[in-house]
């Protein structure tokens, strides 16, 4: 049992490039989130799925689009990379409604030059 | 919407002291809190929750007790080891659960041996 897994751990981006992170899940959780995470700012919210099929955005959403085409898979894409979006970005997934635990990855540390 | 304040760091202690690190919410709901841990490298794990009013979570030593009146969640730990150095975060939820969590900007803590 794996947990969450995060691919790629680190990348390094010229402004302007494209890219996907991936996020996978092996406990069957209906809920999955992006975070990002900033120096003196916590984590901050970039956009979730309550099941497959579905998105919603969070917080931060702009610049990033995600899809859920698989209930173990959670993907964030940045279209456009941009520095203002150097980062390190986790996943989380939860079983469902209610006070659920979150479950993170490990992260994914992100470097647009 | 929900926030989360908690003292900011970093802390440095000395093996066997006692903890506190503070956390105040604000809510419109009646959300869950959360304190989750961060080891160096990575990603976050929950330490522990309380889902209502007065309700105590406790873990590893560590103990956070719900106060609705006072709005506040404030980590304890009687008396701390090297091993505990970690970044700390208090968080909440909306209530429901699905929206993701609301984090404070964590508090590092060192504990000197």
């Amino acid at each position: 049992n794996a947990g969450v897994t995060q691919t790629p751990k680190f990348r390094v981006l010229k402004t302007g490039q494209s890219m996907t992170l991936l996020c996978a899940q092996d406990m069957n959780h209906e809920y999955m989130y992006w975070y990002r995470q900033d120096p003196g700012m916590g984590l901050r919210l970039i956009h979730y799925s309550v099941g497959e099929g579905t998105t919603a955005k969070g917080e931060v959403p702009d610049g990033y689009n995600v899809s859920r085409l698989k209930k173990q898979n959670f993907l964030l894409g940045l279209e456009s990379a941009a520095p203002s979006q150097t980062s390190v970005y986790f996943c989380a997934s939860s079983e469902g409604q209610g006070p659920g635990t979150q479950y993170f990855g490990p992260g994914t540390r992100l470097l647009v030059l | 919407g929900n926030s989360v304040t908690q003292m900011e760091g970093p802390v440095t202690l000395s093996e066997e002291a006692f903890l506190t690190i503070n956390c105040t919410y604000t809510a419109t709901g009646y959300p869950s809190l959360f304190w989750y841990v961060q080891y160096p490298g990575e990603g976050l794990q929950l330490l522990l929750k309380a889902t209502k009013a007065d309700d105590k979570g406790s873990n590893k030593g560590f103990e956070a007790t719900y106060r609705k009146e006072t709005t506040s969640f404030h980590l304890e730990k009687g008396s701390v080891q090297v091993s505990d150095s970690a970044v700390y975060f208090c968080a909440s939820d909306s209530g429901g659960g699905a929206d993701g969590l609301t984090f404070g900007k964590g508090t590092h803590l060192i504990i000197q041996p």
